[in-house]
């Protein structure tokens, strides 16, 4: 079965970029990797999905290497804002239904 | 305007006493879930529904029961509460999907305190 590994937390300041990489060894043909965003108090909030290669939206940037095994989820520019808790998470099981595997997240502090 | 609202947003309880948590989404999706959210374990799923009628367990369903009978409403139960239960409860809605793809609509969350 597919499981996610992230880091725990990590540490920024206003306008870097932060990557964040989620490993998924056990990844399978058919799963996408998508990543959620989470406040305080709040459920998570979609942000990109990806199958392979790369993936651009207006938030964030998703890159996926041609094994799979990983994936980067890359935020130019953070803000304040930007501070929050990001899982990475695997659709398994697909053809035999619809299990989700969350990863435990990555807390994501930005200083000024 | 599309959501999935949950109710009651906060809860407190005592062992053994039933208790049902709603969950319902305007968004016609098929696909219903419910997770619980622990510090240092992250989301894990407690059922999932593919489709009315459809329900299946996910990684941690002991202790818990859900029904679809709507295709709006996924109500999770708790027969007989225990503190173990103690979590923030968030229910999620996803369109059809093709293939592997995801993107899920998450509620409010519900804080459930079990005495």
């Amino acid at each position: 079965l597919a499981k996610t590994t992230q880091p725990i937390s990590m540490d920024s300041y206003e306008g870097q970029e932060v990557n964040i990489t989620c490993s998924h060894n056990n990844i399978a043909t058919n799963d996408y990797i998508t990543w959620y965003q989470q406040f305080p108090s709040q459920g998570p909030r979609f942000i990109i999905q990806g199958y392979k290669t790369k993936v651009t939206n207006e938030v964030a940037s998703l890159f996926i290497p041609a094994d799979r095994k990983s994936s980067t989820l890359s935020l130019p520019r953070v803000s304040l804002s930007d501070t929050a808790v990001y899982y990475c998470l695997v659709v398994i099981l697909y053809n035999q239904g619809g299990k989700l595997i969350f990863g435990q997240g990555t807390e994501l502090s930005v200083k000024p | 305007e599309a959501q999935v609202t949950q109710n009651p947003r906060y809860l407190i309880t005592v062992t053994g006493k039933k208790l049902t948590v709603t969950c319902s989404q305007n968004m016609n999706h098929e696909y219903m879930s419910w997770y619980r959210q622990d510090p240092g374990l992250g989301l894990r799923q407690i059922y999932y529904s593919m489709n009315v009628e459809v329900t299946d367990k996910g990684d941690v369903p002991e202790g818990y029961k859900v029904s679809r009978k709507e295709k709006r409403n996924f109500p999770l139960i708790l027969e007989s509460p225990s503190p173990n239960q103690t979590s923030l409860y968030f229910c999620a809605s996803s369109p059809p999907r093709e293939r592997g793809e995801n993107t899920q609509y998450f509620g409010p969350g519900t804080r459930l305190t079990v005495l």
